[in-house]
């Protein structure tokens, strides 16, 4: 079985600081990783992807996060934050194609000016 | 750039009616998923579709709901006698698989109220 923890239900920054959203993930085998975002009132939109290839993966809109293994760890980061990333954004991860893909509980980003 | 859309946006119905929502995945894909997320909730795994058949479902996929794929292109799933409960948006996602193992493509999503 898998699944994700999201640290933080809701992360509040000001516009041009550092984002960092935290995902710790559970898998008895390798995963693959996924950061995805849900403006209001709107589907998911994928950010990015890890499956086992670069452990430092970067993905739309300026995000980026690391895979690491010692600390189960892929959180989600964006060195200056815009008004416009303010959204909820879900970790979710899956073994595979034939495997469901579980979210974790969302955080939901804000920033202030 | 390909999509996937799903029908109604939203639907209102009384409770104790038949619910259909309607999904129409991305032409290549061959893995289809729907999952729901209660208002202010997380996003949760209902069911899994592969090759014509049910792959996985959750403990919430009881009998009350189904899932078809009638022809090459809709995937639909039906609930069959709605409970206040079931009040929640609900994502229909496709994958190709391959290269992009585990990732998955969602429609808007169709918010169902269940009054």
């Amino acid at each position: 079985a898998q699944s994700v923890t999201q640290l933080g239900s809701h992360v509040s920054v000001s516009e041009g600081a550092l984002v960092l959203l935290r995902c710790n993930y559970s898998s008895s085998v390798p995963p693959y990783l996924f950061w995805y975002v849900q403006y209001p009132n709107q589907g998911l939109q994928l950010l990015l992807k890890y499956t086992s290839a670069a452990t430092l993966v970067k993905g739309i809109n300026g995000f980026e996060a690391e895979f690491k293994k010692s600390e189960t760890s892929f959180h989600l980061t964006k060195p200056s934050a815009h008004m416009s990333d303010a959204a909820e954004y879900f970790c979710a991860v899956t073994t595979g194609t034939a495997s469901k893909l579980t979210f974790g509980t969302g955080t939901r980003l804000q920033v202030t000016l | 750039e390909p999509e996937v859309t799903q029908t109604p946006s939203h639907q209102v119905t009384q409770m104790g009616q038949e619910v259909i929502l309607r999904c129409v995945p991305i032409s290549n894909h061959l893995y289809f998923y729907w999952y729901r997320q209660i208002l202010g909730q997380k996003v949760e795994f209902l069911v899994s579709f592969y090759n014509n058949e049910i792959s996985e479902k959750s403990e919430i996929f009881d009998d009350q709901f189904s899932v078809e794929r009638p022809d090459g292109s809709n995937f639909t799933l039906k609930i069959r006698s709605t409970k206040l409960e079931d009040s929640a948006m609900y994502f229909c996602a496709s994958s190709g698989g391959g290269a992009n193992t585990g990732e998955l493509f969602f429609g808007e999503g169709s918010r169902l109220t269940v009054l």
